[in-house]
Parts: C-alpha cells; structure tokens; sequence
C-alpha cells in the first residue's frame, strides 16, 4: 500500500528554525515534493527533490534519502506568515502523486 | 509560469442537482490533469487522472458514474458531480502537467457546498 506519515501539527516562534519530517512507503518513487497550503487556497510548490541529499532554496530546504524513505522540509527564520499546512507527496509513478495529510504549522510571536 | 483556472471558485448546490466544475490550463498544454478533493483539515486525495482524448484513469472507492470527468483539448478537462449529496460538499482542486517537468501545476480550488 501507499502510506506517508508527517506530524499532524507543529508550533514555532517567529524568527527560529523549524524541521518537518516526512516518511513514505510507496510501490514506486519517482520524486517527492514539498508545497504548502494556506487554509482554503490550493497547494504553492515549495521543492522537489528526486536525488539524496539537501536542496536549498532561501529560507526553505528540504532534505531527501530514498534508502530510508525519509525527507524533511527545513524552515528558517520563521515569519508569521509561514502559518499554513506543509504537504509532503511523493510521486509513484508517471505524474502520479500521493499526498500526505500534512502538517499545520503555527508560527507565534 | 504555469497558470491553472477553475471556475466557479464556489458553487452551492441543491441535493439531487448536477454540478460542473472547469479546469483550465491557461498558457500551457496540459498532456495529464488530475482532480482531487479535499475535506477540511485533511490532505489532497486523488479522484482521478484524465489524459486528453481519453478516458479518465479513476482511483479506487472512486465511483466513475457519479464523477464525471471530460479532458476535451489539451487546455480544459471538466468534472462533473452527478446527483450531488451533502456528503459530496469538499474542495475540489485540479492540477496539470505539461509532460515535459516535473512539476504539477494546480488550480486556485473550487468550493462546493451541497445543500
């Protein structure tokens, strides 16, 4: 079966650094994306990692290693802003893509 | 970049009624679009992918006669909610892909609430 797991809620204070782990078994991999979703607005791509390793993108980074099916999104110098859910999806096979149930962020003050 | 539209961005609907909603590709050719939907709080779950000129691929527990999907050109694919019931009220989100990256592109969302 497909199963992603990711924490259901996290909270962060502004300014500090915050770390959003995902782990996935699925049937195929062919990448696994980041996007986060503010509530009632669809998914904004955040990064795409298909190789091991860190790719960094400004305040965002995510991290991926397919041997233990395991990724993380890294947030940096939080904002108020950054409150929203982070989705973590992976694609199977094709364009396919499994979405996670995602992780609400509340970043306070 | 990439610019995905749907229309309505809300729809409420009597029980029993038909509803269409519309996802359009706007600068691009979408080979592949997915629909999915999704209840508050909850993740994105894929209904179906449709490719253009054929029929949609749907995923299971999906039931194909009560979602109707259409990928007519390579710019608009239409779903359908047939013989709405309240249960059908969620948000339904399409997403295109243009073939040629790996990335999904997706539409602003479409709200539907069935009375």
């Amino acid at each position: 079966g497909q199963n992603i797991d990711q924490p259901t809620e996290m909270t962060a204070t502004e300014g500090a650094i915050v770390q959003i782990n995902c782990t996935y078994q699925t049937s195929g991999f062919n990448g696994l994306f980041w996007y986060q979703q503010h509530a009632g607005e669809a998914p904004t791509f955040l990064s795409y990692n298909v190789l091991d390793g860190l790719e960094e993108k400004g305040r965002f980074s995510s991290f991926l290693s397919r041997s233990k099916g395991y990724s993380y999104l890294l947030l940096k110098e939080l904002q108020m802003k950054d409150s929203a859910s982070y989705l973590c999806a992976v694609r199977t096979g094709g364009f396919k893509t499994i979405f996670g149930a995602g992780t609400r962020l509340f970043v306070k003050a | 970049g990439a610019v995905v539209s749907q229309h309505p961005s809300r729809v409420i609907c009597k029980s029993g009624t038909s509803v269409k909603i519309e996802c359009r590709s706007l600068d691009f050719q979408a080979t592949t679009m997915f629909w999915y939907r999704q209840f508050p709080k909850q993740s994105l779950m894929l209904m179906a992918t449709s490719n253009e000129g054929s029929k949609a691929t749907y995923e299971q527990g999906v039931e194909k006669d009560k979602f109707l999907i259409n990928h007519a050109s390579l710019t608009l694919s239409t779903l359908t909610v047939t013989s709405a019931h309240p249960e059908d009220s969620s948000f339904y989100i399409c997403s295109a892909t243009t073939g040629q990256s790996d990335e999904q592109y997706f539409g602003p969302g479409t709200r539907l609430t069935v009375t």
